[in-house]
């Protein structure tokens, strides 16, 4: 099976404080993604990344930047935390072979609250 | 481009009743339809997939969905809900075509199960 795993399941900060929130994907994925979730808006798209060192801009980058040195590990950066960035972050995964159908794969979560 | 609009934020339903949640999509290409679960303070987890095989999709937990082109529909349905069923569904559309492998989600249905 797939595995998706975040580094923290809830996590509390300081307005100011720079914030790393960690993804990790064991099946070789090429892609990976970092959303935001919020009530009413549905999932939004920060980042993506297609290869190592590798990014693009989502619907909702400005505050964040990302980092993905390794295949299998996708950071997200919170550079100087925000109250406006409390939410619920989510990490996935997919596969660039058509066999995939571009299925996404997906962390747990992290809830961030930003005081 | 994409769009997939999800029709009622939330959905109540009693136990036994048939659940049915709504999708409609938009796409200038062929897509690949997904829908994905959320339980409380969860990750997504995916229910089905529509990848132009079968108009009719089987999913977990006794779900399915109708790929409909002519009413760009893709709702899913289950016979009898359980209690169990309480969660977030969303709808998701990517295209079917090589070249791009971000979801456009839509904005979550929550459903509700009553006793």
């Amino acid at each position: 099976d797939v595995k998706v795993t975040q580094s923290s399941r809830y996590l509390v900060k300081r307005t100011g404080e720079k914030v790393f929130l960690e993804c990790v994907q064991d099946m070789d994925h090429e892609n990976m993604f970092w959303y935001r979730q919020d009530p009413g808006l549905g999932l939004r798209l920060i980042y993506f990344s297609y290869d190592v060192k590798m990014k693009e801009k989502g619907d909702i980058p400005e505050g964040y930047s990302v980092s993905r040195e390794k295949k299998e590990r996708f950071s997200l950066i919170l550079e100087s935390a925000s109250t406006n960035q409390t939410s619920m972050y989510l990490c996935a995964s997919s596969s660039k072979r058509a066999s995939s159908y571009n299925e996404q794969f997906f962390g747990p979560g992290t809830r961030l609250t930003v005081l | 481009a994409q769009s997939v609009t999800q029709l009622g934020s939330h959905v109540s339903v009693s136990e036994g009743a048939l659940v049915l949640l709504r999708c409609n999509y938009s796409s200038s290409v062929p897509p690949y339809l997904f829908w994905y679960v959320q339980y409380p303070n969860q990750g997504l987890q995916l229910l089905l997939k529509y990848t132009s095989a079968a108009t009719l999709v089987k999913g977990i937990n006794g779900f399915e969905a109708e790929f409909k082109k002519s009413e760009t529909s893709f709702h899913l349905t289950k016979p009898s809900a359980h209690m169990s069923d309480a969660a977030e569904y969303f709808c998701a559309v990517t295209r079917g075509a090589s070249g791009t492998y971000k979801y456009i989600f839509g904005t979550g249905t929550r459903l509700k199960v009553l006793a």
